[in-house]
């Protein structure tokens, strides 16, 4: 099966200006979920998805960050305005809707904030 | 609320050598638990999962892990390591929530292979 696809895998903006990253899921996979990656530490859940409506969103900086899934298929991830401390690895992953099932990771984007 | 610790930052070991990488978890319930392994520019690639059941899982690439739960423990290990496995480790724990999957991931451990 094809894996979950991100785009684009790399980016270099200036802070306060905006960006955005691309996440297409494996194909069936009813639940979204984009991880932030700082350098050296663990992936943190920005935002979750069952099909189109967020489970979870609780630790995504509202006030600059936003993502939507529309149709329940793809998901884009936007910051703006971006901060030095954005710089991070961007994480997309997809589950099945049932419990027992792991997560399937895509390469991620890694953004750097100047 | 669910978190994970791995207290070691850094491990070193020869190639050959055997590996044990530590993971404890806090959970209110019987958790899901799975270690991830991530190298150097690459997303994460799932290498084993325990759900319920035999406490001893095996996973891919010759790694196991065992489920304590009296030490909240879900260590991994590999008896003879070989030189590509030197990359980033990270132990998570997960529940189902009733609508969905929630993971939550320790700050990893990062394996180093001499030769």
């Amino acid at each position: 099966e094809a894996g979950v696809a991100q785009s684009p895998r790399y980016k270099i903006i200036e802070k306060r200006q905006s960006v955005a990253f691309w996440c297409n899921p494996i194909s069936g996979h009813a639940t979204l979920y984009w991880y932030q990656q700082i350098l050296g530490q663990g992936p943190k859940l920005l935002i979750q998805f069952q099909n189109n409506g967020v489970v979870d969103d609780s630790q995504l900086p509202k006030d600059r960050f936003s993502a939507e899934r529309l149709k329940g298929v793809d998901s884009t991830l936007k910051i703006q305005p971006a901060k030095l401390e954005d710089s991070a690895v961007y994480l997309c992953a997809s589950s099945p809707p049932w419990g027992d099932s792991p997560l399937h990771f895509g390469n991620g984007t890694r953004l750097t904030v100047t | 609320a669910q978190s994970v610790t791995q207290p070691d930052i850094h491990i070193t070991v020869s190639e050959g050598a055997s590996l044990e990488l530590r993971c404890n978890y806090s959970y209110g319930a019987t958790p899901y638990l799975f270690w991830y392994v991530q190298s150097p520019g690459q997303g994460l690639q799932l290498l084993l999962k325990y759900f319920s059941g035999d406490t001893l899982v095996q996973g891919i690439k010759g790694f196991e892990a065992e489920f304590k739960r009296s030490q909240s423990s879900f260590n991994l290990r590999k008896p003879s390591v070989h030189w590509s496995d030197a990359a980033e480790y990270f132990c998570a724990v997960g529940g189902y929530t009733g609508t969905a999957s929630k993971l939550t991931f320790g700050t990893g451990t990062r394996l180093q292979v001499t030769l």
